[in-house]
């Protein structure tokens, strides 16, 4: 069973770059693998935030692509999260998880809370 | 990319079946067969419960079910435990993803 833990800081500042990393256990990242992000702001719902496939190929929630960078490091067996240019809006809880057959989210992490304050 | 629609809350008693809704357009719900479902209890990771539109995860509960009409998809629990209290969430495919606005479900 593949295991999923996020890490990072859990404290940015307004204006600076949010940057996680998934590291993933129990399997090695196939190439075929799509991996997704997921946030959750304090009380609010889910949000998609993008995916990425190890070749290359990704897709943005278009309300963050150009803020955001997802990248899959087979060697590490890890994924990576950036979100640029970040302001209190981004504070949330941010999730790691496996797509699965049509869906972006078949295995979770158990996330990791991201405040951005001065 | 709008948030797919939810009712903010659905209630029932245990033993009872609730069917909580997920409405969105043409260009999501509509176009592609590719809901999915999430279970989220209070201070944990979402689960996935139902993708594919009425497909279960090896491990889930035969008493979660899920079809679709149109632009709308419903997740139907039946026989209700309270165990079942959670927030849940749909989530469609529509070149990208886009989740609901989520369901808080209480059982009485």
């Amino acid at each position: 069973q593949v295991q999923l833990q996020e890490s990072g800081p859990g404290l940015v500042k307004p204006s600076g770059t949010l940057s996680l990393t998934c590291a993933v256990s129990g399997a090695s990242i196939s190439r075929d693998d799509w991996w997704s992000w997921v946030r959750q702001s304090p009380g609010k719902g889910l949000e998609w935030i993008g995916e990425m496939q190890d070749s290359g190929s990704n897709h943005y929630n278009p309300s963050l692509k150009s803020r955001v960078t997802i990248s899959v490091d087979r060697s590490r067996n890890q994924v990576s999260l950036e979100v640029k240019s970040v302001t209190a809006a981004d504070t949330a809880m941010y999730y790691c998880a496996r797509n699965g057959d049509w869906n972006p989210a078949a295995d979770w992490g158990q996330g990791t809370l991201v405040t951005v304050s001065s | 990319q709008s948030a797919l629609t939810q009712p903010a809350s659905v209630s029932g008693s245990p033993g009872q079946s609730i069917t909580i809704s997920c409405t969105g357009t043409s260009s999501d719900v509509g176009r592609y067969d590719r809901v999915s479902w999430y279970q989220q209890h209070q201070g944990k990771a979402p689960k996935l419960l139902i993708y594919e539109v009425d497909k279960r995860p090896s491990g889930v509960s035969d008493r979660f079910s899920g079809f679709q009409s149109g632009n709308t998809a419903s997740l139907i629990i039946s026989g209700l435990q309270t165990e079942d209290e959670a927030d849940y969430y749909c989530c469609s495919y529509a070149g990208s993803y886009v989740f609901g606005t989520g369901t808080t479900v209480t059982v009485l």
